[in-house]
């Protein structure tokens, strides 16, 4: 059974870059055809879609995103990882890694427990 | 950007009842839809896929189908762990720009 582990601060200041890494237990992020997804959700509010990379580093990202997100993978760590630069409180949300199906369509099929960043000075 | 709209925000029901949930997209997602339920403070958790098919463990009073623009999700007889927040999610874009609805939540009346 996949498990994500999720890690990074839980406060940001403004401007400042959010980090955010995710470590999958249960299997390798190698395998198995899967892509792994970020996704997050702003208090009281609903979902929005971050992007999501392969093991091989292809990425996608939300184009209202795009010019600030950084999405990598680190194979020989079994993790993949977030960067969002020049955050602003409008950044401030649950943060959910995320495994999505290895069926050839790539939505979230097992999400992480989630992660609460505040953006705040 | 497709828009995902859920109908209705809210919806306060009771114990046994049936209900069913609307997501309508701004333009054709083919049956490229997945349902999630939300508990408070829990990550969302996956219901079906292609519009219909259940994901594992998923129960058989829950139910989804429709197409192209149009989907619903039933839930023929609601049991208390079913009151929860439920959302659609397209992923039919190429290249990626995934939307999800803005949710759907389920009270006891």
């Amino acid at each position: 059974q996949v498990q994500l582990q999720m890690s990074g601060p839980g406060l940001v200041k403004p401007s400042q870059t959010l980090s955010l890494t995710c470590a999958v237990s249960g299997g390798s992020i190698n395998s198995g055809g899967y892509s792994w997804s970020w996704i997050r959700q702003p208090p009281g509010k609903g979902l929005e879609w971050i992007g999501y990379i392969y093991h091989s580093g292809t990425t996608y990202q939300n184009p209202s995103l795009k010019s600030r997100v950084t999405i990598s993978v680190d194979t020989s760590k079994n993790q993949f990882s977030l960067k969002l630069t020049s955050v602003t409180a409008a950044d401030t949300a649950v943060y959910y890694c995320a495994r999505n199906s290895n069926s050839g369509d790539d939505f979230p099929d097992y999400w992480g427990q989630g992660t609460l960043v505040t953006v705040s000075s | 950007e497709i828009v995902m709209t859920q109908s209705p925000a809210t919806l306060s029901v009771s114990p046994g009842e049936r209900v069913t949930l609307s997501c309508r997209a701004s333009q054709s997602v083919s049956r490229n839809l997945a349902w999630y339920q939300q508990k408070p403070g829990q990550a969302p958790r996956l219901l079906f896929y292609g519009a219909s098919t259940r994901a594992t463990g998923v129960p058989a009073r829950f139910s989804g189908s429709g197409s192209g623009t149009e989907f619903t999700l039933t839930i023929s007889s609601l049991q208390s762990e079913d009151f929860a927040v439920y959302y659609c999610h397209q992923y039919n874009n190429w290249p990626p720009m995934y939307t999800f609805g803005q949710g759907t939540k389920l009270e006891i009346k």
